[in-house]
């Protein structure tokens, strides 16, 4: 069984500030998606990424999946409360199929 | 439609009833797949479909859940007998292709309260 930990689990923070979320993994994946998830609403894809070592950014966030496919970190720089959520990773394998998703990081944004 | 749509959004069910959730993918897409997620956590993978043809069942916890997809288009995903652990959060989500990275669109779920 595929397992992917993310870490914090929870995190509050005030506008501005800086953050990283990471997701981790005894297991290679061939894809590895980020997701945020807003109360009462399903996820909503945020990036993918496919090589190791790739980064990509898009606006505040930046996302990197490590180099030998296992594990992905999330860096969100001068947070604001629209960014307020549920993150989760999601891992794909290397067929049409099921993604694994992570144990999610709740991030709460004051102002 | 516009979106992955949902139905019921909410569904209180007694012990022991039986439920069918519905979903209704965005138009000619070809991959469905449901998922549960319990509160505050990742979803989990219950069923995948590619049009009619059911790939993947491995995550159905019981043979008390079921799921068809009888025309390519619609979903139901059926629970006999309802158990308090089976409430959750229900998710389906549907993509153009069938490749494993493609874009996956969720709808909002059906929250299932069993008491």
């Amino acid at each position: 069984t595929q397992l992917l930990e993310q870490s914090p689990q929870f995190l509050s923070i005030q506008e501005g500030e800086n953050l990283t979320v990471y997701c981790n993994s005894s297991s290679v994946f061939s894809s590895l998606q980020w997701y945020r998830q807003e109360p009462g609403e399903g996820p909503v894809l945020l990036v993918t990424v496919v090589t190791g070592g790739e980064v990509k950014k898009l606006k505040r966030l930046t996302f990197q999946f490590g180099d030998a496919r296992k594990d992905s970190s999330l860096h969100i720089t001068a947070a604001q409360p629209g960014d307020t959520g549920l993150y989760l990773c999601a891992g794909g394998g290397g067929t049409a199929s099921k993604l694994t998703f992570g144990t999610g990081t709740r991030l709460q944004v004051t102002l | 439609g516009a979106g992955v749509s949902q139905s019921p959004r909410y569904k209180v069910a007694k012990r022991g009833q039986d439920v069918a959730l519905r979903c209704d993918p965005i138009s000619g897409h070809v991959s469905l797949f449901w998922y549960q997620q319990a509160l505050g956590q990742g979803p989990e993978f219950l069923t995948y479909f590619q049009n009619e043809a059911q790939l993947d069942k491995s995550g159905l916890p019981s043979d008390r859940f079921f799921a068809e997809r009888p025309e390519g288009s619609v979903s139901t995903l059926k629970i006999q007998r309802t158990q308090q652990e089976d409430s959750a959060v229900y998710l389906c989500a549907s993509s153009s292709r069938y490749r494993y990275n493609e874009k996956l669109f969720f709808g909002s779920g059906t929250q299932l309260s069993v008491l």
